[in-house]
């Protein structure tokens, strides 16, 4: 699986939005990018995931890039419930599952 | 929908010690993940069932890890002897399809915080 690159940390303002960033010059045609979360003291969580299109789901929104080398995970209205670890991933369409984590995004939302 | 469950939730044991971790995926899930996370880093996988065979066991320390999956239900992960740099947080994931297709979601359980002194 292609490999990702993210901001180790990133603050926010509680009811802003938020913009997480990925960059994943390397990613194939074939390549889902998939975004986790790990709250403190829990499991990851997924959060969402897309191809080549934009996606929303009730928890935040994916923006891609044309290219796809990029993407944005979007969080609307960021809640101190929010503040955790963001994981961008690469999975390929004909991977057997597992997930390949870096370290990921921490952020911190404040009050 | 009950989610994944793992006990115990904490253990602390002495290096040279042996310890298994249980866990119960969510029901009807064929896949079934244990991941390692070491303080500060992302979770690495240790071994992957689909159903009652091993998938991918690639990262398992086998001299001193094992894992079984009975009946493709509830599975144990068990260190034998321990040591002091297996000292982390035990993952366990699952997923519904059998096939483990790239979009499929992945469930996780609360893990298990080992500590090796």
């Amino acid at each position: 699986d292609a490999k990702t690159t993210q901001p180790n940390s990133m603050e926010s303002n509680e009811e802003e939005p938020v913009h997480l960033p990925c960059n994943h010059s390397t990613i194939s045609g074939t390549d889902y990018i998939h975004w986790y979360r790990q709250l403190p003291s829990q499991g990851p969580e997924y959060v969402i995931h897309g191809l080549t299109s934009n996606v929303n789901n009730r928890m935040a929104s994916l923006a891609i890039a044309e290219d796809r080398k990029s993407s944005t995970l979007i969080l609307h209205r960021a809640t101190l419930r929010d503040a955790a670890v963001y994981y961008c991933i690469l999975r390929d369409e004909g991977s057997q599952g597992n997930l390949i984590f870096g370290k990921g995004t921490k952020l911190s939302v404040k009050p | 929908e009950a989610g994944v469950a793992q006990s115990p939730r904490y253990k602390i044991i002495e290096k040279r010690q042996s310890v298994a971790f249980w866990c119960n995926p969510i029901s009807g899930h064929a896949t079934l993940y244990w991941y390692q996370q070491i303080l500060g880093q992302g979770p690495k996988l240790l071994i992957q069932f689909q159903n009652n065979g091993v998938v991918d066991d690639s990262q398992l320390p086998k001299d001193r890890f094992s894992a079984e999956r009975l009946k493709g239900v509830d599975s144990t992960l068990k260190i034998q002897p321990a040591k002091l740099e297996d000292s982390a947080v035990y993952l366990c994931a699952s997923s519904l399809d059998p096939s483990g297709r790239a979009y499929n979601e992945q469930f996780f359980g609360p893990g298990t915080r080992l500590t090796v002194l």
